[in-house]
């Protein structure tokens, strides 16, 4: 069975400090990885994918993540926060192509602070 | 940008009621989702729908849910008899399969009172 786990129930950071929010994954076969964002009272909002290729994937609103196959990791990256970026993050997984439905961590809310 | 669009935004009805939940997907999409979310958990999968047939269904989705695809444009998801426990937040998403992403709508926030 698929799973994802986000360690981190909430991340703190300063205006134009890095940000770092984790994801591990445990899948069976090859997984594709995904980022969704949010944003209060809004749906999920696309951020980013991996399927295959490059370790690190560039995706929306200048946010990076880096997948890691000997750690299972998927951490989401972007040099300098904005207070925009406060929001919820979730984290998915699916390990096969086709119709299959995500499964999701249970989310990181990152607060940026001016 | 097409953008995948769920109506109504909240509902609020009694148990015991009939709901029906509505998604227009965008048009190119070919399989089809519903996920709900409770508050302040994570989303989770109830049912994929393609070629006008349930794919993949959660334990979650028992004989009090049902989906279709009427008109070939909108999407249903409808609970028969609502119970406090289906308050949840409910996600329409589409994609076109394969590595495809899946878009998701804004959601219906359900409150069984």
């Amino acid at each position: 069975a698929q799973s994802v786990a986000q360690p981190e129930d909430q991340v703190n950071v300063a205006e134009g400090n890095p940000l770092t929010v984790k994801c591990t994954y445990s899948v069976s076969g090859n997984p594709y990885l995904f980022w969704y964002v949010q944003y209060p009272n809004r749906g999920l909002q696309f951020l980013l994918k991996y399927i295959t290729g490059d370790n690190l994937v560039k995706g929306s609103y200048g946010f990076e993540a880096e997948f890691n196959k000997s750690q299972t990791s998927f951490h989401l990256k972007k040099p300098s926060a904005l207070v925009s970026d406060s929001a919820l993050y979730f984290c998915a997984v699916r390990d096969r192509a086709g119709n299959t439905p995500l499964v999701f961590g249970k989310g990181t809310r990152l607060s940026v602070i001016a | 940008e097409p953008e995948v669009t769920q109506t109504p935004s909240h509902q609020v009805t009694q148990m015991g009621q009939e709901v029906i939940l509505r998604c227009v997907p965008i048009s190119n999409h070919l399989y089809f989702y519903w996920y709900r979310q409770i508050l302040g958990q994570k989303v989770e999968f109830l049912v994929s729908f393609y070629n006008n047939e349930i794919s993949e269904k959660s334990e979650i989705f028992d004989d009090q849910f049902s989906v279709e695809r009427p008109d070939g444009s909108n999407f249903t998801l409808k609970i028969r008899s609502t119970k406090l426990e289906d308050s949840a937040m409910y996600f329409c998403a589409g994609g076109r399969g394969g590595t495809d992403t899946q878009y998701f709508g804004p959601g219906t926030r359900l409150t069984v009172l």
